[in-house]
């Protein structure tokens, strides 16, 4: 089982802002990254180091953490970030990366 | 920019090694550390290992519940970098991708590490 936990699924109306997030003991201690993947395609990262936005990555795309809780924000979600997002960390027991189990986001 | 492309066969059988390779254009493998990771078919994503190279060999890093059967060397001469699965099952049928980590060092809070790029990954079968 993945030491960090998101959500299966969501979905959000065009337009609108939805959070996705990611819990585990992990975040406390390490940053994480967000990544996209669209169907057939290999992932984007869409966010790194908890906050930063890559070059290229819109800027309705926000991460933040609190606790033990790392969220990305979509804000003003578009058709084309119908996707499933995956948070990626370390893990505590040896520092390796770990991914969550993924979200896939609908958009309505 | 730095493009990465995976190698190798589509068909593999069970208990045989699997052999990739991923080729890096645009940046040279003797710079950041590189990787490797799988997504079984509907399934998330699985850190296998990364390298770092250093002189004719690498610094490797394994998955621990993978590494008596992964292998990841790093050829900087033909600039790329390979992996190595053996006693391979129907569990290993995944898309493989290879993608570079990224390592910033912080001093007030956790180093900063990152996948970015992928390659566009290869899929992988494991059957008779």
């Amino acid at each position: 089982s993945s030491e960090l936990t998101q959500d299966p699924a969501v979905s959000v109306a065009l337009g609108q802002t939805i959070r996705i997030t990611c819990q585990g003991d992990n975040v406390r201690k390490f940053h994480a990254n967000w990544y996209q993947q669209k169907p057939g395609q290999a992932p984007v990262v869409v966010i790194y180091g908890t906050t930063t936005r890559p070059s290229g990555i819109p800027d309705r795309f926000s991460g933040s953490s609190s606790g033990d809780t790392a969220s990305l924000t979509i804000s003003g979600t578009q058709a084309e970030d119908e996707a499933d997002y995956y948070c990626e960390s370390r893990a505590i027991s040896d520092d390796h990366p770990v991914f969550g189990g993924g979200t896939t986001l609908t958009v309505l | 920019q730095v493009q990465l492309q995976e190698s190798g066969p589509g068909l593999v059988k069970p208990s045989e090694t699997l052999s990739l390779t991923c080729a890096v254009s645009g940046g040279s493998v003797t710079d950041n550390y590189w990787s490797w990771l799988r997504q079984s078919p509907g399934k998330g994503l699985e850190w296998l290992g990364h390298i770092y190279y250093s002189g004719s060999s690498g610094d490797t890093h394994y998955k621990p519940s993978l590494k008596s059967r992964v292998l990841i060397s790093i050829d900087g001469a033909k600039n790329q970098f390979s992996l190595k699965l053996s006693s391979l099952t129907a569990a290993d049928t995944a898309i493989y991708y290879c993608a570079r980590l990224n390592v910033e060092t912080a001093v007030l809070t956790a180093d900063l590490n990152w996948f970015d790029p992928w390659g566009p990954g290869t899929l992988v079968t494991v059957s008779s």
